[in-house]
């Protein structure tokens, strides 16, 4: 079974910023997917960046980066430049490469600060 | 534009009775998924289904139930046997190994 641990069930951050979410987790599999995942107050579930354990090149998207470190099965997320759209609820979320089931980890709430 | 539609946004549920929860999907995705989220918390897993006319049971399936007759639709009932059903309901679909797209979410209530 996977387990994901996000240790940070809240952090703050000042406009225009950077803050980095940790998030680790437990597996024997060799090939899988990593995401981030965005839940603004709206609640929409809003993927936000997109890992391949087999590439070593860590994954960007705009403001987001992930520093994704296989052998300490570690993933955690950056966030620069923070603005007061980003607050939200941050998921971490791990699934075996051909696997139908997701996941997650408990959640970091990001507020981010005028 | 593909996408999952849940439908209804809100829904009340007296005591003893069973409400239904929908969700469509047209992308076109093998898989479907139903998560509970409770205020402040994650995502936890009801049920999913991989193909049509199967399903298996997630991490809290007692006093829920689903059907998955076609590939675009996976209604889930809540159950009188569901004895804390007020939370918010997350529908999702997948390819294998694909990220999840979500749907908007049905809050639910006891009157």
């Amino acid at each position: 079974a996977q387990t994901v641990t996000q240790s940070q069930p809240e952090m703050s951050v000042q406009e225009a910023e950077t803050v980095t979410l940790s998030c680790t987790y437990d597996t024997s599999e060799n090939n899988y997917y990593l995401f981030w995942y965005k839940q603004p107050p709206s609640r929409q579930m809003i993927l936000v960046i997109r890992q391949e354990a087999y590439k070593q090149q860590n994954a960007t998207e705009n403001r987001f980066s992930v520093n994704f470190q296989k052998a300490a099965k570690s993933f955690s997320l950056k966030i620069s430049d923070s603005q007061l759209g980003d607050t939200a609820m941050y998921f971490c979320a791990f699934i075996p490469f051909n696997d139908y089931k997701l996941s997650f980890g408990a959640g970091t709430t990001v507020t981010v600060r005028a | 534009d593909g996408g999952i539609t849940q439908s209804p946004k809100y829904l009340f549920r007296k005591e003893g009775q069973n409400v239904t929860l929908s969700c469509e999907q047209n992308l076109n995705h093998d898989a479907m998924y139903w998560y509970r989220q409770d205020p402040g918390q994650g995502l936890r897993l009801i049920y999913y289904s991989q193909i049509v006319n199967d399903f298996q049971k997630g991490d809290i399936a007692e006093g829920y139930s689903v059907s998955r007759e076609k590939k675009e639709s996976f209604p889930l009932t809540v159950t009188s046997a569901q004895k804390n059903p007020t939370a918010f309901y997350l529908c999702a679909s997948s390819s294998r190994g694909w990220p999840q797209h979500f749907g908007d979410g049905t809050r639910l209530s006891i009157l």
